[in-house]
Protein backbone atom coordinates (compact mmCIF):
# COMPACT_ATOMS: atom_id res chain seq x y z
CA UNK A 1 0.00 0.00 0.00
CA UNK A 2 1.30 3.84 -0.25
CA UNK A 3 3.12 4.87 2.83
CA UNK A 4 5.19 8.22 3.38
CA UNK A 5 8.88 6.70 4.13
CA UNK A 6 12.20 8.14 5.00
CA UNK A 7 15.81 7.94 2.71
CA UNK A 8 18.05 7.81 5.54
CA UNK A 9 17.00 6.25 9.02
CA UNK A 10 19.36 8.07 10.76
CA UNK A 11 21.68 11.17 10.65
CA UNK A 12 24.61 12.14 12.06
CA UNK A 13 25.96 16.02 11.79
CA UNK A 14 28.07 18.45 13.78
CA UNK A 15 27.43 20.85 15.25
CA UNK A 16 26.89 24.45 13.10
CA UNK A 17 26.11 22.10 10.07
CA UNK A 18 23.26 22.43 7.92
CA UNK A 19 21.05 19.51 8.11
CA UNK A 20 18.84 17.92 5.40
CA UNK A 21 16.13 15.52 6.40
CA UNK A 22 14.35 13.62 3.64
CA UNK A 23 10.97 12.20 3.18
CA UNK A 24 9.66 10.49 0.16
CA UNK A 25 5.70 10.40 -0.29
CA UNK A 26 3.24 8.40 -2.88
CA UNK A 27 -0.09 9.34 -2.78
CA UNK A 28 -0.15 12.40 -5.59
CA UNK A 29 -3.12 13.49 -4.11
CA UNK A 30 -1.79 15.10 -0.62
CA UNK A 31 -2.95 18.20 -0.02
CA UNK A 32 -0.98 19.28 3.63
CA UNK A 33 2.32 18.00 4.96
CA UNK A 34 4.10 18.49 8.45
CA UNK A 35 7.32 17.79 10.15
CA UNK A 36 7.23 16.95 13.83
CA UNK A 37 10.29 16.50 16.12
CA UNK A 38 10.06 13.72 18.56
CA UNK A 39 12.66 13.84 21.79
CA UNK A 40 13.04 10.70 23.95
CA UNK A 41 10.14 10.26 26.28
CA UNK A 42 7.72 13.19 24.69
CA UNK A 43 4.92 13.44 22.23
CA UNK A 44 5.70 14.61 18.34
CA UNK A 45 5.88 18.76 18.27
CA UNK A 46 5.38 20.03 15.49
CA UNK A 47 7.87 22.53 13.71
CA UNK A 48 6.44 23.28 10.15
CA UNK A 49 3.76 22.41 7.61
CA UNK A 50 3.53 23.16 4.00
CA UNK A 51 0.33 23.65 1.46
CA UNK A 52 0.20 21.70 -1.82
CA UNK A 53 -0.09 25.16 -3.46
CA UNK A 54 3.97 26.16 -1.86
CA UNK A 55 6.86 24.85 -2.82
CA UNK A 56 8.66 26.08 0.20
CA UNK A 57 7.95 27.68 3.66
CA UNK A 58 10.45 28.83 6.05
CA UNK A 59 10.94 28.84 9.90
CA UNK A 60 12.90 30.00 12.74
CA UNK A 61 16.14 28.19 11.02
CA UNK A 62 14.02 25.48 9.43
CA UNK A 63 12.75 25.29 6.05
CA UNK A 64 10.41 22.39 4.30
CA UNK A 65 10.42 22.34 0.52
CA UNK A 66 8.00 20.44 -1.30
CA UNK A 67 8.94 18.70 -4.59
CA UNK A 68 5.43 17.51 -5.93
CA UNK A 69 7.02 16.33 -9.47
CA UNK A 70 8.74 13.51 -7.67
CA UNK A 71 6.89 13.73 -4.24
CA UNK A 72 9.47 14.35 -2.16
CA UNK A 73 9.52 16.47 0.82
CA UNK A 74 12.78 17.87 2.95
CA UNK A 75 13.08 19.15 5.99
CA UNK A 76 16.32 21.77 6.34
CA UNK A 77 17.79 22.77 9.90
CA UNK A 78 20.45 25.45 9.65
CA UNK A 79 23.34 25.89 12.49
CA UNK A 80 22.30 22.06 13.72
CA UNK A 81 22.68 22.41 17.21
CA UNK A 82 22.97 19.66 20.32
CA UNK A 83 19.52 20.52 21.29
CA UNK A 84 17.83 19.49 17.73
CA UNK A 85 18.67 15.44 18.29
CA UNK A 86 15.42 13.71 18.18
CA UNK A 87 13.29 11.65 15.88
CA UNK A 88 12.18 13.77 12.80
CA UNK A 89 8.58 12.46 11.34
CA UNK A 90 7.03 13.50 8.23
CA UNK A 91 3.10 13.51 7.75
CA UNK A 92 0.90 13.49 4.77
CA UNK A 93 -3.11 14.53 4.28
CA UNK A 94 -4.43 12.04 1.78
CA UNK A 95 -7.33 13.83 -0.18
CA UNK A 96 -9.66 11.11 -0.67
CA UNK A 97 -10.15 9.72 2.60
CA UNK A 98 -11.35 11.70 5.92
CA UNK A 99 -9.83 15.19 5.95
CA UNK A 100 -8.90 14.73 9.34
CA UNK A 101 -6.80 11.76 9.15
CA UNK A 102 -2.78 11.87 8.58
CA UNK A 103 -0.52 9.08 7.71
CA UNK A 104 2.81 9.76 9.42
CA UNK A 105 6.08 8.37 7.76
CA UNK A 106 8.36 6.26 10.71
CA UNK A 107 11.24 8.80 11.25
CA UNK A 108 14.63 9.91 10.73
CA UNK A 109 16.64 10.07 14.24
CA UNK A 110 18.91 13.18 14.22
CA UNK A 111 22.17 12.80 15.81
CA UNK A 112 23.99 16.52 16.48
CA UNK A 113 27.85 16.12 18.03
CA UNK A 114 29.50 18.90 19.35
CA UNK B 1 -1.14 27.36 28.64
CA UNK B 2 -0.04 23.11 29.50
CA UNK B 3 -1.14 22.38 25.83
CA UNK B 4 -2.59 18.79 25.63
CA UNK B 5 -2.15 16.58 29.30
CA UNK B 6 -2.59 13.00 29.35
CA UNK B 7 -3.28 11.19 32.46
CA UNK B 8 -1.49 8.46 33.77
CA UNK B 9 2.00 8.93 32.18
CA UNK B 10 2.83 5.41 33.24
CA UNK B 11 -0.10 2.51 33.49
CA UNK B 12 1.26 -1.48 34.09
CA UNK B 13 -2.70 -3.73 33.76
CA UNK B 14 -2.68 -7.25 33.48
CA UNK B 15 -4.83 -9.03 30.50
CA UNK B 16 -8.59 -8.65 30.82
CA UNK B 17 -8.07 -5.12 32.93
CA UNK B 18 -10.07 -2.35 31.85
CA UNK B 19 -9.09 0.84 32.13
CA UNK B 20 -9.43 4.58 30.49
CA UNK B 21 -6.50 6.99 29.55
CA UNK B 22 -8.26 10.91 29.96
CA UNK B 23 -6.79 13.75 27.74
CA UNK B 24 -7.27 16.89 27.71
CA UNK B 25 -6.12 20.03 26.26
CA UNK B 26 -6.97 23.81 26.68
CA UNK B 27 -6.56 25.34 23.43
CA UNK B 28 -10.01 25.48 22.62
CA UNK B 29 -9.52 22.95 19.75
CA UNK B 30 -12.30 21.72 17.79
CA UNK B 31 -10.55 18.16 17.09
CA UNK B 32 -9.21 15.80 19.02
CA UNK B 33 -7.31 12.30 18.30
CA UNK B 34 -5.98 8.90 19.87
CA UNK B 35 -2.92 7.63 18.48
CA UNK B 36 -0.59 4.83 18.93
CA UNK B 37 3.05 4.38 18.41
CA UNK B 38 5.30 1.12 18.42
CA UNK B 39 8.90 0.08 17.57
CA UNK B 40 9.76 0.41 14.03
CA UNK B 41 5.99 2.13 13.04
CA UNK B 42 4.70 5.18 12.72
CA UNK B 43 1.61 6.82 14.45
CA UNK B 44 -1.36 5.32 13.79
CA UNK B 45 -4.78 6.50 14.99
CA UNK B 46 -7.39 4.76 16.34
CA UNK B 47 -10.27 7.68 17.05
CA UNK B 48 -10.61 10.91 16.32
CA UNK B 49 -13.94 13.29 17.14
CA UNK B 50 -13.73 16.46 14.78
CA UNK B 51 -16.07 18.22 16.84
CA UNK B 52 -17.64 18.08 20.00
CA UNK B 53 -20.44 15.19 19.77
CA UNK B 54 -18.87 13.45 17.20
CA UNK B 55 -16.23 10.20 16.89
CA UNK B 56 -14.75 8.11 14.27
CA UNK B 57 -13.00 5.34 13.35
CA UNK B 58 -9.09 5.56 12.65
CA UNK B 59 -6.82 2.61 11.37
CA UNK B 60 -6.75 0.81 14.47
CA UNK B 61 -10.08 1.04 16.36
CA UNK B 62 -10.68 -2.66 17.05
CA UNK B 63 -10.28 -3.27 21.07
CA UNK B 64 -10.63 0.62 22.32
CA UNK B 65 -13.46 2.94 22.40
CA UNK B 66 -13.66 7.15 22.96
CA UNK B 67 -15.61 9.45 24.44
CA UNK B 68 -15.59 13.35 23.54
CA UNK B 69 -16.90 14.62 27.23
CA UNK B 70 -16.76 18.31 26.28
CA UNK B 71 -14.84 20.45 24.29
CA UNK B 72 -11.67 19.81 26.34
CA UNK B 73 -11.75 16.43 27.02
CA UNK B 74 -11.44 12.95 24.89
CA UNK B 75 -10.66 9.48 26.68
CA UNK B 76 -10.00 6.15 25.20
CA UNK B 77 -10.94 3.03 26.69
CA UNK B 78 -9.57 -0.26 26.88
CA UNK B 79 -12.05 -2.69 27.53
CA UNK B 80 -10.29 -5.98 28.05
CA UNK B 81 -6.63 -5.07 27.73
CA UNK B 82 -4.94 -7.25 25.60
CA UNK B 83 -0.67 -7.97 25.34
CA UNK B 84 -0.83 -6.53 22.05
CA UNK B 85 -2.10 -3.23 23.27
CA UNK B 86 0.94 -2.85 24.82
CA UNK B 87 2.39 0.86 23.46
CA UNK B 88 2.72 4.27 23.81
CA UNK B 89 -0.54 6.16 23.36
CA UNK B 90 -0.89 9.43 22.34
CA UNK B 91 -3.57 12.26 21.94
CA UNK B 92 -3.75 15.25 19.69
CA UNK B 93 -5.82 18.60 19.14
CA UNK B 94 -6.17 20.99 16.34
CA UNK B 95 -8.40 23.81 15.44
CA UNK B 96 -9.39 21.68 12.04
CA UNK B 97 -8.67 19.08 9.60
CA UNK B 98 -6.31 21.49 7.70
CA UNK B 99 -3.97 23.28 11.48
CA UNK B 100 -1.12 21.18 12.53
CA UNK B 101 -2.38 18.47 15.25
CA UNK B 102 -0.84 19.23 19.28
CA UNK B 103 0.31 16.06 21.09
CA UNK B 104 0.35 15.44 24.49
CA UNK B 105 3.95 13.47 26.20
CA UNK B 106 1.75 10.01 26.00
CA UNK B 107 0.65 7.35 28.41
CA UNK B 108 2.90 4.58 28.68
CA UNK B 109 1.20 1.13 28.82
CA UNK B 110 2.21 -2.26 29.12
CA UNK B 111 0.06 -5.28 29.22
CA UNK B 112 1.14 -8.30 31.01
Amino acid sequence: GESVGLHLPTLSVQEGDNSIINCAYSNSASDYFIWYKQESGKGPQFIIDIRSNMDKRQGQRVTVLLNKTVKHLSLQIAATQPGDSAVYFCAERRVGGSNYKLTFGKGTLLTVNP
Amino acid sequence: NAGVTQTPKFQVLKTGQSMTLQCAQDMNHNSMYWYRQDPGMGLRLIYYSASEGTTDKGEVPNGYNVSRLNKREFSLRLESAAPSQTSVYFCASNFGSNQPQHFGDGTRLSIL
